[in-house]
């Protein structure tokens, strides 16, 4: 079974320019996760959806971030204008059935932002 | 106040040693306790969780909590130098959510 996959794993960008993100579930979970680790700090919950429908965007700092799950399958994670506190590890996670206790990551994509 | 606080370490022990980790956490609701592993440049993979209080054991690795004193613990016993790697706590904090402690920096020198 193939795992989480992220890419691309490392993006260095300008302040002002835009970055997407992508993240490739496990085949067949409907429950995809966005977290982010900003440098020092723990890792955050961004959003959550089910399928294609956001379910939980409650930790999106902002505006200038938009997620998106086209037909409940890979997920795209847009940052417009990144800002230099943008960078950081953004990780995805998909699961299956109990949520609590059946997340799979993914190894993440280190932004850095200049 | 942090809802799960964790010291990042690091921690350096030898070969053989016993480890114990600790997290303290604030926020009583939802009961899912877990660890994570996280070796470098990789995400966090799930190493064990434990449901509202009590032990749990698995092969060298042994996960307990405490709720009346909201500790949690992770406890390797004959730790390997491969056990090197940034341990996480966390709990679920909503229905899918978690959340997560900074992480201890695991040495395990051979």
């Amino acid at each position: 079974e193939a795992g989480v996959t992220q890419f691309p794993s490392h993006s260095v960008i300008e302040k002002g320019q835009t970055v997407t993100l992508r993240c490739d579930p496990i085949s067949g979970h409907d429950n995809l996760y966005w977290y982010r680790r900003v440098m020092g700090k723990e890792i955050k919950f961004l959003l959550h959806f089910v399928k294609e429908s956001k379910q939980d965007e409650s930790g999106m700092p902002n505006n200038r971030f938009l997620a998106e799950r086209t037909g409940g399958t890979y997920s795209t994670l847009k940052v417009q204008p990144a800002e230099l506190e943008d960078s950081g590890v953004y990780f995805c996670a998909s699961s299956q059935g109990q949520v609590e206790i059946g997340y799979t990551f993914g190894s993440g994509t280190r932004l850095t932002v200049v | 106040q942090k809802e799960v606080e964790q010291d990042p370490g690091p921690l350096s022990v030898p070969e053989g040693a016993i480890v114990s980790l600790n997290c303290t956490y604030s926020n009583s609701a939802f009961q899912y306790f877990m660890w994570y592993r996280q070796y470098s440049r990789k995400g966090p993979e799930l190493l064990m969780y434990t449901y509202s209080s009590g032990n749990k054991e698995d092969g060298r690795f042994t996960a307990q909590v405490d709720k009346s004193s909201k500790y949690i613990s992770l406890f390797i016993r004959d730790s390997q130098p491969s056990d090197s790697a940034t341990y996480l706590c966390a709990k679920n904090s909503g229905y899918s959510t978690l959340t997560f402690g900074k992480g201890t920096m695991l040495l395990v020198s051979p």
